[in-house]
């Protein structure tokens, strides 16, 4: 039981590029999350999907699109990476709504 | 707007000591409470969640309470170990908003050998 599972775990973009994180997990689990983590400012929102083929907007979802097509893949998705999109990505799982989060180990990326 | 904060930012202790991570919130309406730890680097582990039913709930070394009237919520750790060293997150589930956890920006606690 691998529970969440990002790829990848590393990456460093230049300005401009796109790319995709994927978000994986075996647990069955209907809630999917994508947060960013910054010095200083903690965990933010920035998309989350309540069930397969569900999304929705979190507190900072400009730059980003994701989709669901699977139960158990969350997709996060930089159309075009800029500086200020360097952080550190997480995802999260939870089974039903107010049981509680799983994450996964987090994926770093670097926009220069 | 719940707002989520975690006092001290940072704590050093001896190994063994007993010690006390406070989370507090604004707004008592809260559905749910769930402390984290993250290691350096890595992602964060869930230690416990307690529903807004719910006074406390324990893990080995670890017992977290809630008190929602005073909208506080904390870690208590017994017997301390090196290996506890970490950041130490709470967040809290906003019952105005009830997809969204509101996050602390976590107490670093280092426990010296």
């Amino acid at each position: 039981n691998a529970g969440v599972t990002q790829t990848p775990k590393f990456r460093v973009l230049k300005t401009g590029q796109s790319m995709t994180l994927l978000c994986a997990q075996d647990m069955n689990h209907e809630y999917m999350y994508w947060y960013r983590q910054d010095p200083g400012m903690g965990l933010r929102l920035i998309h989350y999907s309540v069930g397969e083929g569900t999304t929705a907007k979190g507190e900072v979802p400009d730059g980003y699109n994701v989709s669901r097509l699977k139960k158990q893949n969350f997709l996060l998705g930089l159309e075009s990476a800029a500086p200020s999109q360097t952080s550190v990505y997480f995802c999260a799982s939870e089974i039903r709504w107010n049981y509680g989060y799983t994450f996964g180990s987090g994926t770093r990326l670097t926009v220069v | 707007k719940q707002e989520v904060t975690q006092i001290p930012a940072a704590l050093s202790v001896p190994e063994g000591e007993n010690l006390v991570l406070n989370c507090s919130f604004t707004d008592s309406a809260i559905y749910n409470l769930q402390w984290f730890r993250q290691d350096p680097g890595k992602g964060l582990t869930s230690l416990l969640l307690i529903q807004s039913s719910q006074r406390e709930q324990t893990s080995g070394r670890l017992n977290a309470s809630l008190d929602k009237s005073s909208g506080r919520s904390t870690l208590y750790i017994a017997a301390s170990q090196p290996g506890d060293s970490a950041t130490y997150l709470c967040a809290g589930r906003d019952a105005g908003n009830n997809r969204k956890l509101i996050w602390g920006l976590g107490t670093s606690l280092a426990v010296n050998p």
